[in-house]
């Protein structure tokens, strides 16, 4: 079975500083892979998705992340945060057009 | 093009209280899902239509959960009777054909469901 793991579940950083959140997949095949954000009371919105084409993934406001399949990684990575970029984070795994979600990690940006 | 809409946005209701969510699809989306968030957890699928047949309704608590989606474009999600644990946000998203990974989900803006 499709299973994702993220290994933090609150991580906090400065403004202008680099975003480390951390995943881990479990799957019995070439996995899609996806990383959704959640505003407060806003809905899911697509960061990046990887497919089995380039294995690092660039998404929208800057972030990325790298597909790596010895490790069975997923991160996503931002080079400075941003105070707009606090919110709550899901990695996740599609098992056939099912989305499988992540616990989220939730980002808090000092200023 | 217009997102997926939901209603309503916030719910209150006492426990075996009924409550219904409606979920309009983007349109020309075959396929649509119906996710159960409850506070600090990632989404949880609860049913995934194709069309207006259902695909997968393996996680829906069908003692007290019923979903339909009538001529496959809108569908309403019911709840009756209500429990504590319901509490939770309820997504609707769809999917512009069925099966395909590589395709995004796009998601409504929640209905946020208060159970006393």
């Amino acid at each position: 079975a499709q299973s994702v793991t993220q290994l933090d579940s609150h991580v906090s950083v400065s403004e202008g500083t680099p975003v480390l959140l951390r995943c881990n997949y479990s799957s019995s095949y070439s996995p899609s892979l996806f990383w959704y954000v959640q505003h407060p009371n806003k809905g899911l919105q697509l960061l990046l998705k990887y497919t089995s084409a380039a294995t690092l993934v660039k998404g929208i406001n800057g972030f990325e992340a790298e597909f790596k399949k010895s490790e069975t990684s997923f991160h996503l990575t931002k080079p400075s945060a941003h105070m707009s970029d606090a919110a709550e984070y899901f990695c996740v795994v599609s098992d056939w057009g099912k989305l499988i979600f992540g616990q989220g990690t939730e980002l808090s940006v000092k200023p | 093009e217009a997102g997926v809409a939901q209603s309503p946005r916030y719910k209150i209701i006492e426990k075996r209280q009924s409550v219904a969510f409606w979920c309009n699809p983007i349109s020309g989306h075959a396929t649509l899902y119906w996710y159960q968030q409850i506070l600090g957890q990632g989404p949880k699928l609860l049913i995934q239509f194709q069309n207006n047949g259902v695909v997968d309704d393996s996680q829906l608590p069908k003692d007290r959960f019923s979903a339909e989606r009538l001529k496959g474009v809108d569908s309403t999600l019911k709840i009756q009777p209500a429990k504590l644990e319901d509490s939770a946000v309820y997504l609707c998203a769809s999917f512009p054909k069925g099966g395909q990974d590589t395709d995004t989900q796009y998601f409504g803006p929640g209905t946020r469901l208060t159970v006393l």
